[in-house]
Formats: structure tokens, sequence, C-alpha cells
């Protein structure tokens, strides 16, 4: 089947950049979508990029997509320590309805 | 309506037992979806309705399970004979009708099985 892959943890001081990186398998995919969730909670639709774009920007978020070497990344910039949580890349296919997810990166940002 | 609601927040049930989940999405959306999500891992796919119609399964969902969405509003996700591999979170998520609009989560629902 498909696949997600994303590393496990992140750790960065608070104010800097922090870059979290996603690549995927699925050629057909169309979306790719970042998702934030904070511990006992759901998941937060952050941002958005259509598979014909290779940049979004959102106020502190920055979206890169590499769709030849399949690899997305996320940057948040000025990180602070509410941006702690695990971020969750994921993939949905050409004429499917299913997102397909990473299994997440924990960021934990240093005061 | 701010999100997508999900009832109850936590289940504790013996195993064997019986559970219903309930969720309600955001009002305009007409399309719902099931994920299942276990400790350290992200959502896996189990089922998606469009208005009152269940449109795909994944093989996740086994014949114990069964999820309704009888007028196309709320849906219910119902566990039979629950089994301690059950013990996930349950979370729904809903969007508009088009492939382009992005799917909105709940805050799900956590069960455990003792």
């Amino acid at each position: 089947g498909e696949d997600v892959e994303q590393s496990l943890f992140l750790s960065v001081r608070e104010g800097d950049s922090s870059v979290i990186n996603c690549t995927y398998t699925d050629s057909s995919s169309t979306y790719l979508y970042w998702y934030k969730q904070e511990p006992g909670a759901g998941l937060q639709l952050l941002t958005y990029i259509f598979s014909n774009m290779d940049m979004k920007q959102d106020q502190r978020l920055t979206v890169l997509l590499n769709k030849k070497d399949k690899h997305l990344s996320l940057r948040i910039a000025d990180t602070q320590t509410g941006d702690s949580a695990i971020y969750f890349c994921a993939e949905i296919g050409a004429g499917s309805y299913q997102l397909t997810f990473g299994k997440g990166t924990k960021l934990s940002v240093i005061p | 309506d701010t999100g997508v609601s999900q009832d109850p927040r936590h289940k504790i049930t013996k195993r064997g037992q019986n559970v219903t989940f309930r969720c309600d999405p955001i009002s305009e959306h007409n399309r719902l979806y099931w994920y299942r999500q276990t400790l350290g891992q992200g959502p896996e796919f189990l089922t998606y309705f469009q208005n009152e119609a269940q449109l795909e399964k994944s093989r996740l969902l086994s014949d114990r399970f069964s999820a309704e969405r009888p007028k196309g509003s709320f849906s219910t996700l119902e566990i039979q004979r629950t089994e301690q591999g059950d013990s996930a979170m349950y979370l729904c998520a809903s969007s508009l009708d088009s492939p382009l609009q992005p799917q909105h989560f709940g805050d799900g629902t956590r069960l455990s099985i003792l």
C-alpha cells in the first residue's frame, strides 16, 4: 500500500525555526496536508498544498513540496512553546477519499 | 456550530461489551469519515459516508464494527463484542462535497477495554 514516512522527534529552541520533513510514495497524490495534534485532542488542520504547487506560505507556516522526490516539508518560523505537539503529514490520492497519514513527528520546544 | 463534535470523549468498558460512539459533523458538510488511531501511530481510515450512503469501508472494519448515518447528519459507530485490540482513539472527520475540500476532525473518542 501507499506509505508516508516522517521522522519521529524534533527538538528546537523557542524562537528558532522548525522544519518537519515527510516523504510519500503515492505518485497519484493530489493534496498533501499538515495536521497538528495536542495531547488528548483530535487533529487540527494547519495547511495543505495541491500537488501542482511547490510552495505555500501562511503566516508562520511555509510548506515546500518537491514532487519529483515526493518530499514535503513544514517550516514553522519563530517557534513558540505552544507549537509543541505532534505533527502529521497526510496525503490523498487521485479519486480517493481516504487520507493516508504518517506516524507523526513530535515537536518539543525548549524555552 | 464551530466544529466536528464527538461523544463521549472517553469510554471505558469490559471486554465483550458493545459500545456506540456518536459524531456530529460541521453542519453544511455532507461527507463524513471515521478513522482509528492507536498509540504512536497516525490515524487509519475506517469508513466514509456521502450523505446517508456508506461508500467505502476499510478491511480494518471487521464484521463487529458497524457505522450508520441514517439521515445524512450525525453518524454512529458501534463495536460489538469488544476486544483488547479495539482500544484506540476513534476520530470522526467531515468535509464539503468536493475532492478538493480538506477533512476537519473532531476531538475523538478514546476507548479503553479492560
